[in-house]
């Protein structure tokens, strides 16, 4: 199975501020990654896929990069609305395993 | 617009079994493959179960394997996910969604709880 590895596990911010979190695949998954948000109480919402494809309706201050095993999400400046639960995931083989999450919250 | 409706969760005792399901709308349900996900209480996401559009292929993580069973019926635009042998470990918030070569809409969610 693919191993999906966060980091960090968690992270403070103010809103303006521009934020990464990264991903490590345990073996090549091409371009097979995206980016999920979840918030409490909520069903996760796909903001990102094949690494860097905006998800219709997501906003453009996030963006997606990387290749093989290395991936990073970055909200170019934070929103209030952007504090919640990142996850990654990989899409290339199953089992189609998560990363362990990044809560991101307000400093 | 697209609509992923989970029902089905509940209390039940461990060993035994539950059905859950999933009506889907707003889209054209046999052209796409399905997935179930869970999330344990505080807990992040675990994939469970793919099918593919015509329910040709299936695939399942190893944790459910052997006592899960995704399916579908084109014919009411329905996902299954036929749970036996539940264990503690079982209880989460499932949650279907579409898949596109990967999960992209999701539904609400429903709670199962495997407690005596």
């Amino acid at each position: 199975d693919i191993q999906m590895t966060q980091s960090p596990s968690s992270l403070s911010a103010s809103v303006g501020d521009r934020v990464t979190i990264t991903c490590r695949a345990s073996q090549s998954i091409s371009d097979y990654l995206n980016w999920y948000q979840q918030k409490p109480g909520k069903a996760p919402k796909l903001l990102i896929y094949a690494v860097s494809s905006l998800q219709s309706g997501v906003p453009s201050r996030f963006s997606g990069s990387g290749s093989g095993t290395d991936f990073t999400l970055t909200i170019s400046s934070l929103q209030p609305e952007d504090f919640a639960t990142y996850y990654c995931q990989q899409s290339y083989s199953t089992p189609y395993t998560f990363g362990q999450g990044t809560k991101l919250e307000i400093k | 617009q697209v609509q992923l409706v989970e029902s089905g969760g509940g209390v039940v005792q461990p060993g035994r079994s539950l059905r859950l399901s999933c009506a889907a709308s707003g889209f054209t349900f046999t052209s796409y493959g399905m997935h179930w996900v869970r999330q344990a209480p505080g807990k992040g996401l675990e994939w469970v179960a793919v099918i593919w559009f015509d329910g040709s292929n299936k695939y399942y993580a190893d944790s459910v394997k052997g006592r899960f069973t995704i399916s579908r019926d084109n014919s009411k635009n329905t996902l299954y996910l036929q749970m036996n042998s539940l264990r503690a470990e079982d209880t989460a918030v499932y949650y279907c969604a579409r898949n596109k070569h990967h999960p992209d809409y999701w539904g609400q969610g429903t709670l199962v709880t495997v407690s005596s």
